[in-house]
This record gives structure tokens, sequence and C-alpha cells, in this order.
């Protein structure tokens, strides 16, 4: 099976900076990668599919890079909302893996 | 507007059965692979299960596997997860979503529904 893993597991950034959140597939999955965001009881919300590819309704502060192995999800100028946690997910062959997650914090 | 609401969970003993559905509206729900995912409280998202559009082919998680059986019935329009031999570390809410067409992932997903699995 393929493992993800995903850095940090916590990161702590104010209102305008920017981030970078990265995960490692433990083989090559091609651009098969999503970034989800969720927050306290609620669903995980999709962002980013096909490693780079904006979800509809998705501000285009986020963005998301790579290929094989490694990806990260870059938000250009974090706001308010977006203090959440963050998911990768690899969606290669017939089964699919998440990331442990990352909690975004307010510094 | 595309819905999927889950029910069916609750609690439930050490080696009891439960099964969730997950009901679906506002897509053609015959034409998407469906998957259910879990979170244990205060943890993150692991993936439970899938099956495609038709039903044919199923796949699991190496710790549900044999004790789970993922299902659908398109002329209702709803999945199921038939839950087997229940473990304390099941306790879970369990989450149902829908796998986009092409190259997307889950694009939609339910509110979730609770198990709890103690004596």
């Amino acid at each position: 099976d393929i493992q993800m893993a995903q850095s940090p597991s916590t990161l702590s950034a104010s209102v305008g900076d920017r981030v970078t959140i990265t995960c490692r597939a433990s083989q090559g999955i091609n651009s098969w990668l999503a970034w989800y965001q969720q927050k306290p009881g609620k669903a995980p919300k999709l962002l980013i599919y096909k490693a780079s590819s904006l979800e509809s309704g998705v501000p285009s502060r986020f963005s998301g890079s790579g290929s094989g192995t490694e990806f990260t999800l870059t938000i250009s100028s974090l706001q308010p909302d977006d203090f959440a946690t963050y998911y990768c997910q690899q969606y290669n062959g017939y089964s699919r893996t998440f990331g442990q997650g990352t909690k975004l914090e307010i510094k | 507007e595309v819905q999927l609401v889950e029910s069916g969970g609750g609690l439930v003993q050490p080696g009891g059965s439960l099964r969730l559905s997950c009901a679906a509206s506002g897509l053609t729900f015959s034409s998407y692979w469906m998957h259910w995912v879990r979170q244990a409280p205060g943890k993150g998202l692991v993936w439970v299960s899938r099956i495609t559009n038709d039903g044919t082919g199923t796949s699991y998680a190496d710790s549900v596997k044999g004790r789970f059986t993922i299902s659908r019935d398109n002329a209702k329009n709803t999945l199921y997860l038939q839950m087997n031999s229940l473990r304390a570390e099941d306790t879970a809410v369990y989450y149902c979503a829908r796998e986009g067409g092409g190259e997307v992932a889950f694009d939609c997903w339910g509110q979730g529904t609770l198990v709890t699995v103690s004596s």
C-alpha cells in the first residue's frame, strides 16, 4: 500500500503569511494527489486535485504543485478563514491513502 | 444540489454489527465510484473502502478487510457499509464521499455518522 507522509504536523502562522505544506508518497503516484481542508465538526472540503488543479469555487491563494513522490500545498496570503487542518490524499490505483494532517494555527 | 446523507450510526458492543447507509441526491449516482472514510475522535482521516460505479469492484483498507462489506443499490441511490465484528478501534465518524469523474478526487462528502463501539 502507498503511504503518505505529510509535514509539518502543526504550523503556526499569521494572517498574510505565505505557508507551504509538504506531502511525500512512498512510491510514485504521477499527479494523483489531492488536498483537503477540514474545520472542526465538518466534513473535509476538496481544494486541489490532480496535484495542481484548483477545485471550482476555491480561492486562488491556494495552489498545489509536484508529481511523482513530492507534493506541496501553498497558501499565498493566509486569511482568517484558512486556519484549519489540511490533508493530502493519493488516489492512484484502487486504494486511497490520506496523509496524517497538518493543523494550521494562528500565531 | 448534490447531497450525501449518512445514517445508521450509533452505539454497539464489541463484536457486534452495524450497517451504515448513504443516501445520494442531486447526482447521477450510478456514474460514480463511492467511498467510505472514517475519522476517530481527534484523529486524522482514514480511507476505509471504495466501490465502482456498477458495484462490481471493491477495495478495503487492511484494518477492515474481512469484517466490512461495501455495497450499493443504484436503483435506490444508496451506498452501504456492513460492519461486522466491530472493535473499539472502529469508533469513528464515518463519511461517505463521491469520487468525481475524470481526474477529480473526493469532491462531495456527507456530514458523517458517528459509530461508537463500547461495552
